[in-house]
């Protein structure tokens, strides 16, 4: 089985753009959550879909938004940027409705000059 | 603030010896524990997770949790220069409720 899967793998931006990250989970898995880390924070939890729905949020600005589709597929968006958004985003995918082990993707490496 | 705290290291143990992980966290009624290894450079892998009181082992990997003193640890028996990595402990409130992550504890195995 294949496992989760992030494009781009690596990004770079200049302040005031936007960015588009995609995630593709496990086959079946319907519950994909986004993470942010940086060496000093750690990893900090985004948002959580399932079955399309947001269920969960993290403690972000409104520029950080996500979706999911009906194939369980996921975008996060991030309009605006800036400096501080250089991180290392991970998307994780979970089989169940329950949120218990996560798989993660390679994530996406973004660099905003 | 519902919190998972970790000591950052780097905690060094010579090849061989046991290595003891700890992990605390605030919330009295997380279902489920999980821990992570993370490589450098690399994402965080699955490599326990534990719902119940005692202890759980698999190979040379042994979870130990204590709800009554909200404590959850990670031994790893045997260390080998290739288990060093940052371990992030995760906790689970329960149900859909989101993970929280510590901000890892960086092992480092002496040859």
């Amino acid at each position: 089985k294949a496992g989760v899967t992030q494009t781009p793998r690596y990004l770079i931006k200049t302040r005031g753009q936007q960015v588009t990250l995609s995630c593709s989970p496990i086959s079946g898995h319907r519950s994909v959550s986004w993470y942010q880390q940086t060496p000093g924070q750690g990893l900090q939890f985004l948002f959580e879909y399932f079955s399309e729905t947001q269920r969960n949020k993290g403690n972000f600005p409104g520029r950080f938004s996500g979706r999911q589709f009906s194939n369980s597929r996921s975008e996060m968006n991030v309009s605006t940027l800036e400096l501080g958004d250089s991180a290392l985003y991970l998307c994780a995918s979970s089989p169940g409705r329950e949120i218990n082990e996560q798989f993660f993707g390679p994530g996406t490496r973004l660099t905003v000059l | 603030q519902k919190e998972v705290e970790q000591n950052s290291g780097p905690l060094s143990v010579p090849e061989g010896a046991i290595a003891s992980l700890n992990c605390t966290y605030s919330d009295r009624g997380s279902q489920s524990f999980f821990w992570y290894r993370q490589y450098s450079g690399k994402s965080p892998e699955l490599i326990m997770f534990i719902y119940s009181n005692g202890d759980k082992e698999d190979g040379r990997f042994t979870a130990q949790l204590n709800k009554a003193s909200q404590y959850v640890s990670l031994l790893i028996r045997d260390s080998q220069p290739s288990d060093s990595a940052t371990y992030l402990c995760a906790v689970n409130p329960g149900g859909y409720q989101k993970v929280t992550f510590g901000i890892g504890t960086k092992l480092q195995v002496i040859p």
